[in-house]
């Protein structure tokens, strides 16, 4: 069966301080990729999608960038955290034209 | 673009009985899908139920069923037997066929279920 793990599942960092969350999946081959963040507890917002390595589709101009450097392994990533950056940052996986399955998450405050 | 739509910011209901949820939305597609996630306290997203819009008969997992109407755009859930674990929000996300699976969400619905 398939899993999907993010760490780390919280983490509190500076303004100005860089960020690297990291997403894997097990059990599966060449999946679709999704990062989302969800702040305020409402809404997901869908940040980037990859559909294979080195491949990277961004939905949003922001301060974040996201790689797929191995098949399947998703990295979100920042060199200067902001205040709105904080929030609930959620990576998932999808087959082909198939349901999105959610990893658990990580809570990121930014101080 | 599509557009999702949760009117319901907040419902409650009591154990045992039955809620339904609503959901309604926006596109010019002809073949697509919608779904129904369900986040607890944990935030885990765990995904409810999937409705295909070529397919008439309605989803049914359980004690979950939808009442899907697409011309009328409108994609409801509902729970019956409502149990204290279905405590959770409710998102409704709707995924058009092609492309690359990327869902679009609304705004959640919370349902309080209580004793």
């Amino acid at each position: 069966s398939q899993t999907i793990h993010q760490w780390p599942a919280t983490l509190v960092q500076p303004v100005g301080s860089p960020l690297s969350l990291e997403c894997t999946v097990e059990g599966t081959s060449n999946p679709n990729l999704y990062w989302y963040r969800q702040a305020a507890g409402r809404g997901l917002q869908l940040l980037f999608y990859s559909v294979g390595i080195g491949q990277i589709s961004s939905e949003v101009p922001q301060n974040l960038s996201a790689s797929r450097p191995q098949d399947r392994q998703f990295i979100l990533s920042s060199k200067k955290l902001l205040l709105s950056d904080s929030g609930f940052y959620l990576c998932a996986w999808s087959a082909v034209l198939a349901e999105q399955f959610f990893g658990p998450g990580t809570r990121l405050t930014v101080l | 673009a599509q557009t999702v739509t949760q009117s319901q910011p907040e419902m409650s209901v009591q154990e045992a009985e039955t809620v339904t949820l609503s959901c309604t939305y926006d596109t010019s597609e002809n073949n697509y899908y919608l779904f129904w996630y369900k986040q607890p306290p944990s935030r885990q997203m765990i995904l409810v139920i999937r409705q295909e819009a070529y397919k008439q008969q309605n989803a049914t997992e359980n004690r979950f069923s939808v009442n899907f109407q697409k011309a009328a755009k409108s994609f409801s859930l509902k729970i019956s037997d409502s149990q204290l674990g279905d405590t959770a929000m409710y998102f409704c996300a709707f995924m058009k066929h092609g492309g690359y699976s990327t869902l679009t969400f609304g705004k959640g619905t919370m349902l309080l279920v209580s004793p």
